[in-house]
């Protein structure tokens, strides 16, 4: 398996907190990517970085924010946690962007109440 | 932008029966395409890709795809369906240039009854 991991899985936090998540890879690829998954909206994209400090938006990415300092870390940040962001949260990496394949993490579930 | 069509929400086949999960997609040139499987709980894992070449690819757990260059197709396909098939299957899209990620259809659930 590609060394992902996302960090924490699982968290519930109060609406107007901000929540950090972390994706942490071990494999060296250019491209990582963070995705929400809702039923009947499949994996929408939210924030993509290729390379470090280079970042760029995706189609959902209203109240969150990423960084990227480091080749193997890539942080989602919530600024202000709403309800409308409980979801569950996939990190993926790639090599490239549309020709070779994507490894995913195992997903954040996040809860805000 | 391009587009990608999963029209089935949920699909039900038999154990042993056949399976055709279908995608549609939208875009001028011919994209990269994929097909990805999430077990519950789980991330998503490549099933096959398409970049050129033979229309018909062989991918992983006996899966294969077709492309379909007139119907802008790549539908997924199972000659004998296991009930450790159960589970979420998401065709994607990818240009063949620039930055662009992946484009995720919004999937097709797969129950297996016996």
């Amino acid at each position: 398996d590609a060394g992902i991991t996302q960090s924490p899985r699982h968290k519930v936090t109060e609406t107007g907190t901000p929540v950090t998540l972390r994706c942490h890879q071990t494999e060296n690829h250019r491209y990582m990517y963070w995705y929400r998954q809702d039923p009947g909206h499949g994996l929408r994209l939210i924030h993509y970085s290729y390379g470090v400090k280079d970042t760029d938006k995706g189609e959902v990415s209203d109240g969150y924010s990423v960084s990227r300092s480091k080749t193997e870390d890539f942080l989602l940040t919530l600024e202000s946690a709403t309800s409308s962001q409980t979801s569950v949260y996939f990190c993926a990496i790639s090599e490239s962007p549309m020709n070779t394949e994507a490894f995913f993490g195992q997903g954040t579930r996040l809860t805000v109440v | 932008a391009q587009s990608v069509t999963q029209p089935d929400i949920h699909i039900t086949v038999s154990e042993g029966a056949s399976l055709e999960l279908r995608c549609n997609y939208s875009y001028g040139a011919t994209p990269y395409l994929f097909w990805y499987v999430q077990s519950p709980g789980q991330g998503l894992q490549l099933l096959l890709k398409y970049f050129s070449g033979d229309t018909l690819v062989q991918g992983i757990k006996g899966f294969e795809a077709e492309f379909k260059r007139s119907q802008s197709s790549f539908n997924l396909r199972k000659p004998s369906v296991h009930w450790s098939d159960a589970a979420e299957y998401f065709c994607a899209v990818g240009l063949p240039s620039g930055n662009t990620p992946l484009v995720f259809g919004k999937g097709t659930r797969l129950s297996v009854i016996a």
